[in-house]
Protein backbone atom coordinates (compact mmCIF):
# COMPACT_ATOMS: atom_id res chain seq x y z
CA UNK A 1 0.00 0.00 0.00
CA UNK A 2 0.99 3.35 -0.72
CA UNK A 3 2.19 5.65 2.10
CA UNK A 4 3.53 8.70 2.82
CA UNK A 5 4.83 9.39 6.56
CA UNK A 6 6.12 12.58 7.68
CA UNK A 7 7.59 13.60 11.04
CA UNK A 8 7.30 15.62 13.33
CA UNK A 9 3.59 15.90 13.48
CA UNK A 10 4.35 19.56 14.42
CA UNK A 11 6.99 21.62 15.52
CA UNK A 12 7.76 24.57 17.29
CA UNK A 13 11.01 26.82 17.08
CA UNK A 14 12.01 30.53 17.43
CA UNK A 15 12.16 33.18 14.84
CA UNK A 16 15.47 32.97 12.76
CA UNK A 17 15.99 29.15 13.74
CA UNK A 18 16.64 26.77 11.11
CA UNK A 19 14.74 23.10 11.17
CA UNK A 20 13.90 20.27 9.26
CA UNK A 21 11.02 18.44 8.03
CA UNK A 22 10.94 14.35 7.48
CA UNK A 23 9.50 12.52 5.06
CA UNK A 24 9.16 8.79 4.55
CA UNK A 25 7.54 7.04 1.66
CA UNK A 26 6.60 3.51 0.33
CA UNK A 27 5.23 4.52 -3.01
CA UNK A 28 6.10 2.35 -5.58
CA UNK A 29 6.73 3.00 -8.56
CA UNK A 30 8.12 6.57 -8.02
CA UNK A 31 7.63 9.26 -10.16
CA UNK A 32 8.95 12.39 -8.15
CA UNK A 33 8.43 14.20 -4.89
CA UNK A 34 6.50 17.68 -4.17
CA UNK A 35 6.32 19.67 -1.21
CA UNK A 36 3.51 21.92 -0.72
CA UNK A 37 2.94 24.48 2.42
CA UNK A 38 -0.63 25.36 3.78
CA UNK A 39 -1.21 28.09 5.51
CA UNK A 40 -4.16 28.23 7.66
CA UNK A 41 -7.26 28.48 5.80
CA UNK A 42 -5.81 28.53 2.59
CA UNK A 43 -5.08 26.07 -0.21
CA UNK A 44 -1.53 24.28 -0.35
CA UNK A 45 1.25 25.89 -2.58
CA UNK A 46 3.65 24.07 -3.94
CA UNK A 47 7.43 24.89 -3.15
CA UNK A 48 9.34 22.07 -4.84
CA UNK A 49 9.19 18.97 -7.11
CA UNK A 50 11.97 16.53 -7.48
CA UNK A 51 12.51 13.60 -9.72
CA UNK A 52 14.93 10.59 -8.65
CA UNK A 53 17.71 11.96 -10.47
CA UNK A 54 17.58 15.12 -8.17
CA UNK A 55 18.63 15.07 -4.73
CA UNK A 56 18.36 18.53 -3.69
CA UNK A 57 16.02 21.51 -4.58
CA UNK A 58 16.05 24.93 -3.39
CA UNK A 59 13.11 27.80 -3.29
CA UNK A 60 14.69 30.67 -1.53
CA UNK A 61 15.16 29.81 2.23
CA UNK A 62 13.52 26.11 1.22
CA UNK A 63 15.81 23.34 0.45
CA UNK A 64 14.29 20.27 -0.20
CA UNK A 65 16.47 16.74 -0.83
CA UNK A 66 15.79 12.91 -1.74
CA UNK A 67 17.04 9.60 -1.05
CA UNK A 68 15.40 8.09 -3.72
CA UNK A 69 16.85 4.51 -2.07
CA UNK A 70 16.08 5.16 0.88
CA UNK A 71 12.96 6.42 0.07
CA UNK A 72 13.47 9.78 2.13
CA UNK A 73 12.88 13.52 1.58
CA UNK A 74 13.50 15.66 4.34
CA UNK A 75 12.55 19.93 3.54
CA UNK A 76 15.45 22.19 5.98
CA UNK A 77 13.52 26.08 6.44
CA UNK A 78 16.69 28.38 6.81
CA UNK A 79 16.39 31.47 9.12
CA UNK A 80 12.72 31.12 9.80
CA UNK A 81 10.25 33.71 9.53
CA UNK A 82 6.98 33.98 11.48
CA UNK A 83 5.38 33.85 7.55
CA UNK A 84 6.76 30.25 7.46
CA UNK A 85 4.00 29.10 10.06
CA UNK A 86 1.82 26.66 8.47
CA UNK A 87 1.21 22.91 7.33
CA UNK A 88 3.93 21.33 5.36
CA UNK A 89 2.76 18.35 3.45
CA UNK A 90 4.73 15.80 1.36
CA UNK A 91 3.73 14.72 -1.73
CA UNK A 92 4.60 11.50 -3.97
CA UNK A 93 3.79 10.88 -7.41
CA UNK A 94 3.71 6.88 -8.45
CA UNK A 95 2.81 5.32 -11.26
CA UNK A 96 1.69 7.66 -14.19
CA UNK A 97 3.05 10.26 -12.50
CA UNK A 98 0.45 12.57 -12.60
CA UNK A 99 -2.40 13.43 -9.83
CA UNK A 100 -4.17 10.40 -9.78
CA UNK A 101 -0.73 8.79 -8.52
CA UNK A 102 -0.30 11.40 -6.25
CA UNK A 103 -0.39 10.34 -2.06
CA UNK A 104 -0.54 12.74 0.18
CA UNK A 105 1.39 12.38 3.98
CA UNK A 106 -0.58 14.22 6.83
CA UNK A 107 1.53 17.42 7.32
CA UNK A 108 4.04 18.67 9.67
CA UNK A 109 2.37 21.98 11.48
CA UNK A 110 5.03 23.95 12.08
CA UNK A 111 4.68 27.06 14.35
CA UNK A 112 7.10 29.82 14.40
CA UNK A 113 7.23 31.49 17.74
CA UNK A 114 9.23 35.28 18.00
CA UNK B 1 -5.73 38.19 -9.12
CA UNK B 2 -7.10 34.63 -7.65
CA UNK B 3 -5.84 32.11 -9.91
CA UNK B 4 -8.13 29.36 -8.75
CA UNK B 5 -11.32 30.20 -6.62
CA UNK B 6 -13.84 28.71 -5.43
CA UNK B 7 -17.40 29.30 -3.13
CA UNK B 8 -18.54 29.79 -0.98
CA UNK B 9 -15.89 29.63 1.50
CA UNK B 10 -18.31 27.95 4.43
CA UNK B 11 -21.37 26.34 3.46
CA UNK B 12 -23.60 25.46 6.86
CA UNK B 13 -26.26 23.07 6.35
CA UNK B 14 -28.55 20.32 7.20
CA UNK B 15 -28.56 16.19 6.72
CA UNK B 16 -30.69 15.61 3.41
CA UNK B 17 -30.02 18.87 1.68
CA UNK B 18 -28.74 19.23 -1.31
CA UNK B 19 -25.52 22.16 -1.89
CA UNK B 20 -23.39 23.28 -4.91
CA UNK B 21 -19.21 24.61 -4.67
CA UNK B 22 -18.15 26.80 -7.35
CA UNK B 23 -14.65 26.57 -8.41
CA UNK B 24 -13.09 29.16 -11.45
CA UNK B 25 -9.86 28.88 -12.82
CA UNK B 26 -7.91 31.89 -14.28
CA UNK B 27 -4.74 30.04 -15.09
CA UNK B 28 -5.53 28.84 -18.42
CA UNK B 29 -5.01 25.35 -17.47
CA UNK B 30 -6.38 21.91 -18.68
CA UNK B 31 -7.26 19.81 -15.87
CA UNK B 32 -8.97 21.12 -13.04
CA UNK B 33 -9.70 18.85 -9.42
CA UNK B 34 -11.72 18.28 -6.92
CA UNK B 35 -10.07 16.96 -3.30
CA UNK B 36 -11.58 16.67 0.47
CA UNK B 37 -9.32 16.99 2.59
CA UNK B 38 -11.05 15.71 6.29
CA UNK B 39 -10.50 16.06 10.11
CA UNK B 40 -6.83 14.52 9.64
CA UNK B 41 -5.88 16.71 7.45
CA UNK B 42 -5.28 13.84 5.12
CA UNK B 43 -5.92 15.41 1.22
CA UNK B 44 -7.72 12.75 -1.04
CA UNK B 45 -8.23 13.10 -4.47
CA UNK B 46 -12.64 12.56 -5.67
CA UNK B 47 -12.45 14.13 -9.57
CA UNK B 48 -10.23 14.87 -12.23
CA UNK B 49 -11.24 16.88 -15.43
CA UNK B 50 -9.20 17.47 -18.50
CA UNK B 51 -10.82 19.74 -21.08
CA UNK B 52 -13.97 19.70 -19.44
CA UNK B 53 -13.98 15.02 -19.73
CA UNK B 54 -13.76 13.16 -16.38
CA UNK B 55 -10.65 11.46 -15.99
CA UNK B 56 -10.55 10.42 -12.71
CA UNK B 57 -13.71 9.67 -10.20
CA UNK B 58 -12.11 7.93 -7.18
CA UNK B 59 -14.57 5.80 -5.26
CA UNK B 60 -16.83 8.60 -4.06
CA UNK B 61 -20.80 7.80 -3.47
CA UNK B 62 -22.98 8.94 -6.52
CA UNK B 63 -24.05 11.41 -4.50
CA UNK B 64 -21.16 14.07 -5.52
CA UNK B 65 -21.86 14.92 -8.80
CA UNK B 66 -19.01 16.71 -10.98
CA UNK B 67 -19.59 19.17 -13.66
CA UNK B 68 -17.59 21.16 -16.23
CA UNK B 69 -19.03 23.56 -18.31
CA UNK B 70 -15.84 24.62 -20.04
CA UNK B 71 -12.74 23.95 -18.86
CA UNK B 72 -12.41 26.68 -16.46
CA UNK B 73 -14.82 25.72 -14.14
CA UNK B 74 -15.61 22.62 -12.26
CA UNK B 75 -18.35 22.48 -9.99
CA UNK B 76 -19.19 19.94 -7.21
CA UNK B 77 -23.03 19.22 -6.36
CA UNK B 78 -23.71 17.31 -3.66
CA UNK B 79 -26.89 15.70 -2.98
CA UNK B 80 -28.59 13.99 0.08
CA UNK B 81 -26.05 15.62 2.00
CA UNK B 82 -24.96 13.18 5.54
CA UNK B 83 -22.57 14.34 8.62
CA UNK B 84 -19.64 12.23 7.10
CA UNK B 85 -19.88 14.83 4.04
CA UNK B 86 -18.36 17.37 6.62
CA UNK B 87 -15.05 18.43 5.74
CA UNK B 88 -13.19 20.65 3.49
CA UNK B 89 -13.16 20.44 -0.23
CA UNK B 90 -10.13 21.52 -2.27
CA UNK B 91 -10.51 22.72 -6.15
CA UNK B 92 -7.26 23.21 -7.95
CA UNK B 93 -5.99 23.11 -11.46
CA UNK B 94 -3.02 22.30 -13.31
CA UNK B 95 -1.37 23.07 -16.96
CA UNK B 96 -2.50 19.41 -18.04
CA UNK B 97 -1.79 16.11 -16.52
CA UNK B 98 1.84 16.14 -17.87
CA UNK B 99 4.16 14.54 -14.94
CA UNK B 100 5.54 17.78 -13.29
CA UNK B 101 2.85 19.98 -13.20
CA UNK B 102 2.46 21.34 -9.67
CA UNK B 103 -1.24 21.53 -8.82
CA UNK B 104 -2.54 25.02 -7.81
CA UNK B 105 -5.03 24.85 -5.24
CA UNK B 106 -7.94 27.20 -4.28
CA UNK B 107 -8.78 28.06 -0.70
CA UNK B 108 -11.10 25.36 0.01
CA UNK B 109 -14.75 25.71 1.15
CA UNK B 110 -15.42 24.05 4.60
CA UNK B 111 -18.52 22.39 4.46
CA UNK B 112 -20.25 21.29 8.08
CA UNK B 113 -22.97 19.09 8.01
CA UNK B 114 -25.54 19.16 10.79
Amino acid sequence: KNQVEQSPQSLIILEGKNCTLQCNYTVSPFSNLRWYKQDTGRGPVSLTIMTFSENTKSNGRYTATLDADTKQSSLHITASQLSDSASYICVVSGAGGGADGLTFGKGTHLIIQP
Amino acid sequence: DTAVSQTPKYLVTQMGNDKSIKCEQNLGHDTMYWYKQDSKKFLKIMFSYNNKELIINETVPNRFSPKSPDKAHLNLHINSLELGDSAVYFCASSQDQAVFSPLHFGNGTRLTVT
